[in-house]
């Protein structure tokens, strides 16, 4: 049973470009969780969702960033417009059920040169 | 709104000392999470408690929910157990699970 899979490992991307990252969660696991490790920074809570829907999204920025979790396909989270500021680690996790025992990809590091 | 707070920030050991990290956090919750993050980046978890002790291996955690507290220990220590340990417990009691809120984590060093 392969465990959470990020793609890609690492993203460079230019200033006013898009960044689209990817998570395929663990077989059977219907929950994925997007987390955020900016530079020096402790891990932050982005958004939560279940297959086609947003269930939290409470830690997401306002503009420019969305996430979507299709029926078929991994989660995709979708920076558009990235600034410096949008360079970090973003790692997903996934779990079967609540509460959370979840498992954590390896995360995407995002460079925005 | 929690508040998670862990200690110590940084701790060197020798291979084969006994450790403890400690975390301590403010609003009840229904479950603390430890967390593994080594060197390269990745993620792992280790635990997910919600009262008592859990034990894997040569680790162990605890965590006394009246005072609001969990350590993590690490028995017989040894180099490949360097690395930052991270606990993190749900932003709000009842609230989503997976919105969790992160200690800044104890890197640890454990030299030969």
């Amino acid at each position: 049973n392969a465990g959470v899979m990020q793609n890609p490992r690492h993203l460079v991307r230019r200033r006013g470009q898009e960044a689209r990252l990817r998570c395929s969660p663990m077989k059977g696991h219907s929950h994925v969780y997007w987390y955020r490790q900016l530079p020096e920074e402790g891990l932050k809570f982005m958004v939560y969702l279940q297959k086609e829907n947003i269930i939290d999204e409470s830690g997401m920025p306002k503009e420019r960033f969305s996430a979507e979790f299709p029926k078929e396909g991994p989660s995709i989270l979708r920076i558009q417009q990235v600034v410096r500021g949008d360079s970090a680690a973003y790692f997903c996790a996934s779990s079967r059920d609540r509460p959370v025992e979840a498992f954590f990809g390896q995360g995407t590091r995002l460079t925005v040169v | 709104k929690n508040e998670v707070e862990q200690s110590p920030q940084n701790l060197t050991a020798q291979e084969g000392e006994f450790i403890t990290i400690n975390c301590s956090y403010s609003v009840g919750i229904s479950a603390l999470h430890w967390l593994q993050q080594h060197p390269g980046g990745g993620i792992v978890s280790l635990f997910m408690l919600s009262s008592g002790k859990k034990k894997h291996g040569r680790l162990i955690a605890t965590i006394n929910i009246q005072e609001k507290h969990s350590s993590l220990h690490i028995t017989a220590s040894h180099p490949r157990d360097s690395a930052v340990y991270i606990c993190a417990v749900p932003l709000n009691y009842g609230g989503s699970q997976g919105n969790l809120i992160f200690g800044k984590g104890t890197k640890l060093s454990v030299k030969p």
